[in-house]
């Protein structure tokens, strides 16, 4: 099988737009979390969708937002880009909600 | 709340010696334990897990950890260590019935010649 694939795989913006980060997970996965990476405060979960509905969601700003879509596919949008959004995104699939996480390759994203 | 604690931020080794990267968690709630593995510039990838059962779990790459519920730790072990092991680990936990995982800060393995 397929491992998740995240697009793009670079991205770099500056202060004030907004991005899109896409996620496709294993096939037959229906639960699609996302997590960011930095090196000050580690790996901190953002949200997670469930059948196109978001069941969790992370202490991030109102600026966060997501999706997923009814092939399981899911995006996530951050707006009015901060420098402090600059971050390893990463996107993770399971089966169910309580299943073993499987994680793509991440977004490297850079705020200027 | 649940929390992960990896006592060890960074951990220099020779290769061929053997290795102990150390985890604790706090939890009210019975947990899953993971331990994740993420080379440079790269995602994470399932090293082992603990969901039930035995507590001595064998993953990928010769790594296995143990469970202890009394002492609330999930170390994880490699008998002889190779180059290519140099990475960072993270230990995570899954609450029963939550969807997130919660993750400690990591712990880099350098493993030197």
């Amino acid at each position: 099988k397929a491992g998740v694939t995240q697009t793009p795989r670079y991205l770099i913006k500056t202060r004030g737009q907004q991005v899109t980060l896409s996620c496709s997970p294993i096939s037959g996965h229906r639960s699609v979390s996302w997590y960011q990476q930095t090196p000050g405060q580690g790996l901190q979960f953002l949200f997670e969708y469930f059948s196109e509905t978001q069941r969790n969601k992370g202490n991030f700003p109102g600026r966060f937002s997501g999706r997923q879509f009814s092939n399981s596919r899911s995006e996530m949008n951050v707006s009015t880009l901060e420098l402090g959004d600059s971050a390893l995104y990463l996107c993770a699939s399971s089966f169910d909600r309580a299943d073993t996480q499987y994680f793509g390759p991440g977004t490297r994203l850079t705020v200027l | 709340a649940q929390s992960v604690t990896q006592l060890d931020s960074q951990v220099p080794v020779f290769e061929e010696a053997p290795v102990e990267l150390r985890c604790n968690y706090s939890s009210s709630v019975s947990v899953y334990l993971f331990w994740y593995v993420q080379y440079p510039n790269q995602g994470l990838q399932l090293l082992l897990k603990y969901l039930s059962g035995s507590t001595l779990v064998k993953g990928i790459n010769g790594f296995e950890a143990e469970f202890n519920k009394s002492q609330t730790s999930f170390h994880l072990r490699k008998p002889s260590v190779h180059i290519s092991d140099t990475a960072e680990y993270f230990c995570a936990l899954h609450q029963g019935g939550s969807e997130k995982l919660v993750f400690g800060k990591g712990t880099k393995l350098t493993v030197n010649p």
